[in-house]
């Protein structure tokens, strides 16, 4: 089945950090882009980061940049957001997503993980 | 960044009738070099993660029902639902991919009236 998992969510202090994951199964995930997407619930959806197929290549929100690092290890089919420095508005629930067609928009998203940045 | 506004912001419409979202770019998300528009739209349900019906502004995802369809050019685009369903009660976003990052409306949520 094609399908992403996020995992590693949870509640966490300011100035924390967290490491999250996005297992793929069902397409040969070395050939993607892969994204992360967050949404504060109730409100809408904002790119945080992407990473091409190899790894060689990232891209990170302004907002995020130097905060954030996004990884992947092709062997495991895994896809990881480090974010460091966590700030109350960084609470949102992160997806992962990626185009498996070349159309560019995203046809395949996780569930999600909900991180909430709180004392 | 390229910024995405979309109108209304809530919309309620009576079953089997038509319902219409636009949707505007802060600068054109059509490509010269082959001629397409960067644009998709996603809707949501609660709960779930969104789910594409439309990209390169027009062209329907593969089992979206024919209802859905959308149209515009450059920085102008609508989403059209010809008869609401009941199923169709949902947050529809549009989205840009024309420029990194990729940017995307503020939602338009749909309710049956």
């Amino acid at each position: 089945e094609v399908q992403l998992v996020e995992s590693g969510g949870g509640l966490v202090q300011p100035g924390g950090c967290l490491r999250l994951s996005c297992a793929a199964s069902g397409f040969t995930f070395s050939n993607y882009w892969m994204h992360w997407v967050r949404q504060v619930p109730g409100k809408g959806l904002v790119w945080v980061s992407r990473i091409n197929g190899d790894g060689s290549s990232t891209t990170s929100a302004d907002s995020v940049k130097g905060r954030f690092t996004i990884s992947r290890d092709n062997a495991k089919n895994t896809v990881y957001l480090q974010m460091n420095s966590l700030r109350a508005e960084d609470t949102a629930l992160y997806y992962c997503a990626t185009y498996l067609r070349d159309q560019g928009a995203f046809d395949l998203w996780g569930q999600g993980t909900m991180v909430t940045v709180s004392s | 960044d390229i910024v995405m506004t979309q109108s209304p912001d809530s919309l309620a419409v009576s079953l089997g009738e038509r319902a219409t979202i636009n949707c505007k770019s802060s600068q054109s998300v059509l490509y010269s070099s082959n001629n397409k528009n960067y644009l998709a739209w996603y809707q949501q349900k609660p709960g779930q993660p969104p789910k594409v019906l439309i990209y390169w502004a027009s062209a329907r995802d593969s089992g979206v029902p024919d209802r859905f369809s959308g149209s515009g050019s450059g920085t102008d685009f609508t989403l059209t639902i010809s008869s609401l369903q009941a199923e169709d009660v949902a947050v529809y976003y549009c989205q840009q991919y024309y420029s990194t990052p990729c940017t995307f409306g503020q939602g338009t949520k749909l309710e049956i009236k």
